[in-house]
């Protein structure tokens, strides 16, 4: 069984300090791949990165970056500099390799808060 | 403006009632997707189709339907068997795996309200 757990709930910074969201997943799969989605308060969830099993590189995109570790099963996600647009629900998503049957198991999110 | 609706963006129903969700997409996806979402909690599957005329149950399918007669289309009903249907609908689709891309793109979701 797939399990996927963001234990922190709710976070609120002050904008500008870096602020890091946990992910900590289970799975028995060799191959599989982990997500971030942002969910403002609009609701639509907006897709941010995908990440390979295979490729334990961290991934820096502007003020967003990744780090993965299988070692601890974990894929954690840092905003440096924070802004008040990056409040918003992000959630963690994994998903394995099963040809033709690609299902997405989500964390219970985390609530990120950015204070002006 | 290519992208995956859903409307209407609010829905309210009254108990004993089916009622159906709509979802369209313009992207040529191949594989399409719906999702529930309960305050506080993540998104949990109901239904999802890799190609037309062919879909699959999720984790959460008992009290909902769905019809993938076209592939910009897949329409779900929250029939009156479903004991908790109020929640925040999402609709979702992927190029799909034949394409080796795996992201799911969402639509702005529709919340439904059941009194």
């Amino acid at each position: 069984a797939q399990k996927v757990t963001q234990a922190q709930t709710e976070i609120s910074v002050v904008e500008k300090e870096d602020v890091t969201l946990d992910c900590v997943y289970e799975t028995r799969d060799t191959t599989y791949y982990l997500f971030w989605y942002k969910q403002p308060p609009s609701g639509e969830l907006v897709f941010l990165i995908r990440r390979n099993s295979f490729d334990e590189q961290n991934e820096i995109s502007g003020r967003y970056s990744w780090n993965f570790q299988k070692s601890t099963s974990s894929f954690n996600f840092t905003i440096t500099a924070s802004q008040v647009v990056d409040s918003a629900v992000y959630f963690c998503a994994l998903m394995k390799s099963n040809f033709g049957n690609e299902k997405l198991t989500f964390g219970t999110g985390t609530r990120l808060t950015i204070i002006p | 403006d290519g992208g995956i609706t859903q409307s209407p963006k609010y829905l309210f129903r009254k108990e004993g009632q089916n009622v159906t969700l709509s979802c369209e997409q313009n992207l040529n996806h191949d594989a399409m997707y719906w999702y529930r979402q309960d305050p506080g909690q993540g998104l949990r599957l109901i239904y999802y189709s890799q190609i037309v005329n062919d879909f699959q149950k999720g984790d959460i399918a008992e009290g909902y339907s769905v019809s993938r007669e076209k592939k910009e289309s897949f329409p779900l009903t929250v029939t009156s068997a479903q004991k908790n249907p109020t929640a925040f609908y999402l609709c979702a689709s992927s190029i799909g795996a034949l394409a080796g891309v795996y992201e799911q793109y969402f639509g702005p979701g529709t919340r439904l309200t059941v009194t």
